[in-house]
């Protein structure tokens, strides 16, 4: 079974310019859920989305927003790119949206704002 | 709302030791817990999970973890550190909210593990 896949695997933007990050499911994964990853920060919630639906929704600014396709896959998008928003950007899946759930994570994409 | 604290973001053993990675919870419902493992230029991988059956857990490559509810702690332990186990650390909470939609998954700043020849 192919695992969580996010594209690109690296991204060099510029201020201002905005952004669409992708993650494709393990197959018969419902949930996705991103996470924004900064040295001495950790994870950070964004959001998860549950059957098209966004589930659940961390603290950040509008600039931040997602969606999910029929077939599960999601892409996040940010505009307005800040210097701030460079991170590695993970996207985990898990079958059910149940909190007890093994999440199995993507390799991230790496975002560079320049 | 929950949150989780990993005490140290550095630590080092040497090879052969034992590794002990300090996790602290608040939770206001029985949570659950987990910890993560990430390897360089890779994504996370589940180590181990604590969701209310026994308080002792172990998970894959010779890890444990412990749930001490007096201590609202669960540290992740090994006895005997290899050169394989460096990498970053991850303590997660989720509270059992019995499918509430406020519940998510929270992660801690983690803590990266040295392994010293």
């Amino acid at each position: 079974k192919a695992g969580v896949t996010q594209t690109p695997r690296y991204l060099i933007k510029t201020r201002g310019q905005q952004v669409t990050l992708s993650c494709s499911p393990i197959s018969g994964h419902r949930s996705v859920s991103w996470y924004q990853q900064t040295p001495g920060q950790g994870l950070q919630f964004l959001f998860e989305y549950f059957s098209e639906t966004q589930r659940n929704k961390g603290n950040f600014p509008g600039r931040f927003s997602g969606r999910q396709f029929s077939n599960s896959r999601s892409e996040m998008n940010v505009s307005t790119l800040e210097l701030g928003d460079s991170a590695l950007y993970l996207c985990a899946s898990s079958p059910t949206a149940a909190t007890n759930e093994k999440l199995f994570f993507g390799s991230g994409t790496q975002l560079s704002v320049l | 709302a929950q949150s989780v604290t990993q005490l140290g973001s550095h630590v080092s053993v040497s090879e052969g030791a034992l590794v002990l990675l300090r996790c602290n919870y608040s939770s206001s419902v029985p949570p659950y817990l987990f910890w993560y493992v990430q390897y360089p230029n890779q994504g996370l991988q589940l180590l181990l999970k604590y969701t209310s059956a026994a308080t002792l857990v172990k998970g894959i490559n010779g890890f444990e973890a412990e749930f001490k509810k007096s201590e609202t702690s669960f540290h992740l332990t090994k006895p005997s550190a290899h050169m394989s186990d460096a990498a970053e650390y991850f303590c997660a909470v989720s509270e059992n909210l019995a499918g509430n939609r406020d519940d998510k998954i929270i992660f801690g700043k983690g803590t990266r593990l040295h392994i010293l020849p």
